[in-house]
């Protein structure tokens, strides 16, 4: 099973700065079968990215997913004051992981 | 509307039993993999259960299983999770999350969850 470790655990920016978000995969990852979710508070995770670099329909194209192998980041370019949620990559294809999140948090 | 709306979470003693159910609409559900995922208090996600869209195929994790049973019924678009000896540590809301494509080849991404319903496992 692919172990999925999230860095940093918690990242402290402001509006209008860039984010990079990374995930780290155990074994490579087949495919590029990798996805981006973002969790606000009380509400369920939304779909951001897939394929590890495709975004979903309607994601605002300042978030952008990158990386193969078993090294991935998850770019916002510029944060919005709705964009400081939870972050969660995930591994598909063979099995379901999750890695354990990023919280990006208002500075 | 294209949404899942989970119910029959609430408070049980360990040892327990609680069944939970998610209703889908707007898309086709018979097509779809559907899956459990929970989040317990202050945690991340946790992926629980699959079950093809035919329901031929099941699969869950290890934590789980021998425990919790995933089922569905594509007459009435829903999902179903059977859990039978409740464990403090079963204790999140649980989300039922939608297959991104309906061709079963490989696990896929989740492009659709619900708003989850809480299981709380005390005594």
């Amino acid at each position: 099973e692919i172990v999925l470790t999230q860095s940093p655990g918690t990242l402290s920016l402001s509006p209008g700065e860039r984010a990079t978000l990374s995930c780290r995969a155990s074994q490579i990852v087949t495919r590029n079968y990798l996805a981006w979710y973002q969790q606000k508070p009380g509400q369920a995770p939304r779909l951001l990215i897939y394929g590890a670099s495709s975004r979903d329909t309607g994601i605002p194209d300042r978030f952008s997913g990158s990386g193969s192998g078993t090294d991935f980041t998850l770019t916002i370019s510029r944060l919005e004051p709705e964009d400081f949620a939870v972050y969660y990559c995930q591994h598909y294809g063979s099995s379901y992981t999750f890695g354990q999140g990023t919280k990006l948090e208002i500075k | 509307q294209v949404q899942l709306v989970e119910s029959g979470g609430g408070v049980v003693q360990p040892g327990g039993s609680l069944r939970l159910s998610c209703a889908a609409s707007g898309f086709t559900f018979s097509h779809y993999g559907m899956q459990w995922v929970r989040q317990a208090p202050g945690k991340g996600l946790e992926w629980v259960a699959f079950i093809q869209y035919d329901g031929s195929k099941e699969y869950s994790a290890e934590s789980v299983k021998g425990r919790f049973t995933i089922s569905r019924d594509n007459s009435k678009n829903t999902l179903n999770l059977q859990m039978n000896s409740l464990r403090v540590e079963d204790t999140a809301v649980y989300f039922c999350a939608k297959d991104s494509q309906p061709t079963p080849i490989i696990h896929w991404y989740f492009d659709l969850w619900g708003r989850g319903t809480l299981v709380t496992v005390s005594s």
